[in-house]
């Protein structure tokens, strides 16, 4: 069991905009550590799509962003494309026993 | 443009030592960042193993802190993780990556190797 919780999976039609949530704590997102996003075909390498809460690296389109609020984070993806449909996965930094760094369990998009 | 390759035995009998090598090629390990081991297990999401730095300070998964070893050769451009008494939850696709930072994200990433622990 995950200490970030993401939905198992969510869906959008092409076009749609669709929402991915990651839900910590007290000890991990609530405080001064920020949160990541990754985007994972299985078989390939996970990709980072967004930094630091909310910013984009370089060559990620601007469909995808991401905000952070309390002790949550969630990532938005507007204008959904078949080439979207893949795993999603959240992490951040957890501060409780000597400190360690957490995945979400991951959410799978699937484009209608 | 850096890039990361695992190598290592892709069968380890149980008991035994799990061993894998990350080669880096395109940027210095020994300039910033930390170097980290991510897996993911069969239906399972990501778990973080560990990371270390140039200097070799290294930070651990509590979960797994008694049965890892991470090493580093700048040298070599490489770093290196040493998984012990291996049981077959430890059957996984493991990749290794550069880190921002030890509470950072992971900007690259190698394409993973799976290891299964069967006898």
């Amino acid at each position: 069991q995950s200490v970030l919780t993401q939905p198992p999976s969510v869906s959008g039609a092409p076009g749609q905009r669709v929402t991915i949530s990651c839900t910590g704590s007290s000890s991990n997102i609530g405080t001064v550590f920020d949160v990541s996003w990754y985007q994972h075909l299985p078989g390939t390498a996970p990709k980072l799509l967004i930094y630091d809460n909310d910013n984009r690296p370089s060559g990620v389109p601007d469909r995808f962003s991401a905000s952070k609020s309390g002790t949550s984070a969630s990532l938005a993806i507007t204008g959904l494309q078949a080439e979207d449909e893949a795993y999603y996965y959240c992490q951040s930094y957890d501060n409780s026993l000597s400190g360690y760094v957490i995945f979400g369990g991951g959410t799978k998009l699937t484009v209608l | 443009q850096v890039q990361l390759q695992e190598s290592g035995p892709g069968l380890v009998k149980p008991s035994e030592t799990l061993s894998l090598t990350c080669v880096v090629s395109g940027y210095p390990i020994s300039i910033g960042y930390y170097w980290g081991w991510i897996r993911q297990t069969p239906g399972k999401g990501l778990e973080w193993i560990g990371s270390i730095f140039q200097s070799g300070n290294v930070y651990y998964n509590p979960s797994l802190r008694s049965r890892v070893a991470i090493s580093i050769d700048t040298s070599m451009n490489q770093f290196s993780l040493k998984v012990t008494s291996v049981t077959a939850a430890d059957t996984a696709v493991y990749y290794c990556a550069r880190q921002f930072g030890y509470v950072k994200h992971f900007d690259s990433w190698g394409q993973g190797a799976l290891v299964t622990v069967s006898s």
